[in-house]
C-alpha cells in the first residue's frame, strides 16, 4: 500500500522560530511536493523536486525552502515563521513519467496543520 | 499560465440524488490530464478519476464520472446516488505536462459538498 507520511498532523510555532515539517514517502517516486492550503484558494504550490538535491520554485516560494538529502525525505522549511504561514501544508509524491501525457496521480500525505502564533 | 476554477464554494445536496461539481480549465497545451480529488474532513486527499487530453471517452470510476467537454474547457464530476459520505470538499486539477522535471499539478478553490439524510 502506498504511503506518504508527514511528522506531524498539528504543530504550533512562535514567530520567528525556524519550522521543519518532514515528509517521506516509501513508494520509490522521483518527485515529491510541496502544497499549501488556505480557505477559498485551493492547493498553491510552494516548491517541487523530481531528484535528489534538485529543486524548483512552484507558485508560492517566498519565505520557505527545501531540502531533498534521500530520494524518499522531502523537508519544507520556514526560516523564520511568520503569522501568515499559518496553514494546513500538504506533501505529495508521484513517479517518474518520461514525455507527455499518461496518467501521473499524486499521492498525498495527510497534512500538517500549522499554526504561527 | 494553466487556470483551473471552480465557481461553487459550497453545494448541498439530498442524498441519493445525482451531483454535479463544475470545472473550467485554461490552457494552451495540447497534451494535459484532469484529476478529481476527495478530501474528507479527516484532511487526506483522496484521488477519484482521471481524464487525459487524448481521451475520447469520458472518464467513469464507480459511482464517480468525468464530464469531459474539450471545446468548451470544461472538466465537471458527476457523482451519481450520492451518498452521506460523499460529504466533502473536492478539488480539480490539471497537469502540466513537461517534457523533463516533475509534472506539476495545478488545483481549483475546490467545492464543499453537503449531503443531506
Amino acid at each position: 500500500d502506498v504511503k506518504v507520511t508527514q511528522s506531524s498532523r498539528y504543530l504550533v510555532k512562535r514567530t520567528g522560530e525556524k519550522v521543519f515539517l518532514e515528509c517521506v514517502q516509501d513508494m520509490d517516486h522521483e518527485n515529491m511536493f510541496w502544497y499549501r492550503q488556505d480557505p477559498g484558494l485551493g492547493l498553491r504550490l510552494i516548491y517541487f523536486s523530481y531528484d535528489v538535491k534538485m529543486k524548483e520554485k512552484g507558485d508560492i516560494p517566498e519565505g520557505y525552502s527545501v531540502s531533498r538529502e534521500k530520494k524518499e525525505r522531502f523537508s519544507l522549511i520556514l526560516e523564520s515563521a511568520s503569522t501568515n504561514q499559518t496553514s494546513m501544508y500538504l506533501c505529495a509524491s508521484s513517479p517518474f513519467q518520461p514525455g507527455t501525457g499518461g496518467y501521473n496521480e499524486q499521492f498525498f500525505g495527510p497534512g500538517t496543520r500549522l499554526t504561527v502564533l | 499560465a494553466q487556470k483551473i476554477t471552480q465557481t461553487q464554494p459550497g453545494m448541498f445536496v439530498q442524498e441519493k440524488e445525482a451531483v454535479t461539481l463544475d470545472c473550467t480549465y485554461d490552457t494552451s497545451d495540447q497534451s494535459y490530464g484532469l484529476f478529481w480529488y476527495k478530501q474528507p474532513s479527516s484532511g487526506e486527499m483522496i484521488f477519484l478519476i482521471y481524464q487525459g487530453s487524448y481521451d475520447e471517452q469520458n472518464a467513469t470510476e464507480g459511482r464517480y464520472s468525468l464530464n469531459f467537454q474539450k471545446a468548451r474547457k470544461s472538466a465537471n464530476l458527476v457523482i451519481s446516488a450520492s451518498q452521506l459520505g460523499d460529504s466533502a470538499m473536492y478539488f480539480c486539477a490539471m497537469r502540466e505536462d513537461r517534457i523533463q522535471g516533475a509534472q506539476k499539478l495545478v488545483f481549483g478553490q475546490g467545492t464543499r459538498l453537503t449531503i443531506n439524510p
